[in-house]
């Protein structure tokens, strides 16, 4: 049982290049999430996908761009990366409230630590 | 926008004793869940309890249990027999509910605690 999977786990950048975080969930959920993770900040959500086809921002949205890319994968990409972009990246996943049984728990990849030089 | 406060950077409990790490949040809505997730060092997110405000009861999980205050907007979380195991980050967490209908949505996460547990 995979439950979310997301790689790479670890990657260093330089100033400027690009990357792409990939994420799958084998749960069939609706919903999907990018959060960055620093210290003293908690979780923070970059983009999220409430079903298939749609995407929104989230709280911390510049210098990302996100795709849906079918209702397992939801990837985040880094176009033009920046030190300030160093962080702990997770995704997640979560089922619709009014489905029986559900409450919205959200389950989470293992993260992926980026550092950006 | 709702917010979640937790006060607490760091907390630390001797084994066995019991704990309780402190929550507060903000919000205008009446229908909501609330959740506590553990962060081991290996990363992992794991979730601890949940409560839907709607309750009254408070939710308990084995040695977790909360005290959920809805007026005061409190959501504290108490360990009790504490374990070396339990060492970890705490995130406390809100996510709006459904009004009755079915609807998606994220969760709002707070600061996070560092619980320390010596032998």
């Amino acid at each position: 049982n995979a439950g979310v999977t997301q790689t790479p786990k670890f990657q260093v950048l330089k100033t400027g290049q690009s990357m792409t975080l990939q994420c799958a969930q084998d749960m069939n959920h609706n919903s999907m999430y990018w959060y960055r993770q620093d210290p003293g900040m908690g979780l923070r959500l970059i983009y999220y996908s409430a079903s298939e086809g749609t995407t929104d921002k989230g709280e911390v949205p510049n210098g990302y761009n996100v795709s849906r890319l079918n209702k397992r994968e939801f990837s985040l990409r880094l176009e033009s990366a920046a030190p300030s972009q160093t962080s702990v990246y997770f995704c997640a996943s979560s089922e619709a409230l009014g489905l029986a049984g559900e409450t919205g728990e959200l389950f989470f990849g293992e993260g992926s630590r980026l550092t950006v030089l | 926008a709702q917010t979640v406060t937790q006060s607490q950077p760091e907390m630390s409990v001797q084994e066995a004793e019991t704990v309780t790490l402190s929550c507060t949040y903000d919000t205008s809505e009446s229908d909501y869940y609330l959740f506590w997730y553990k962060q081991p060092p290996s990363r992992q997110m794991i979730l601890v309890i949940r409560q839907e405000a709607y309750k009254q009861q408070n939710a308990t999980e084995n040695r977790f249990s909360v005290n959920f205050q809805k007026a005061a907007k409190s959501f504290s979380l108490k360990i009790s027999d504490s374990q070396l195991g339990d060492a970890a980050m705490y995130f406390c967490a809100y996510r709006r509910g459904n009004a009755g209908g079915t609807s998606y949505g994220k969760l709002t996460f707070g600061q996070g605690t560092i619980l320390t547990v010596h032998p």
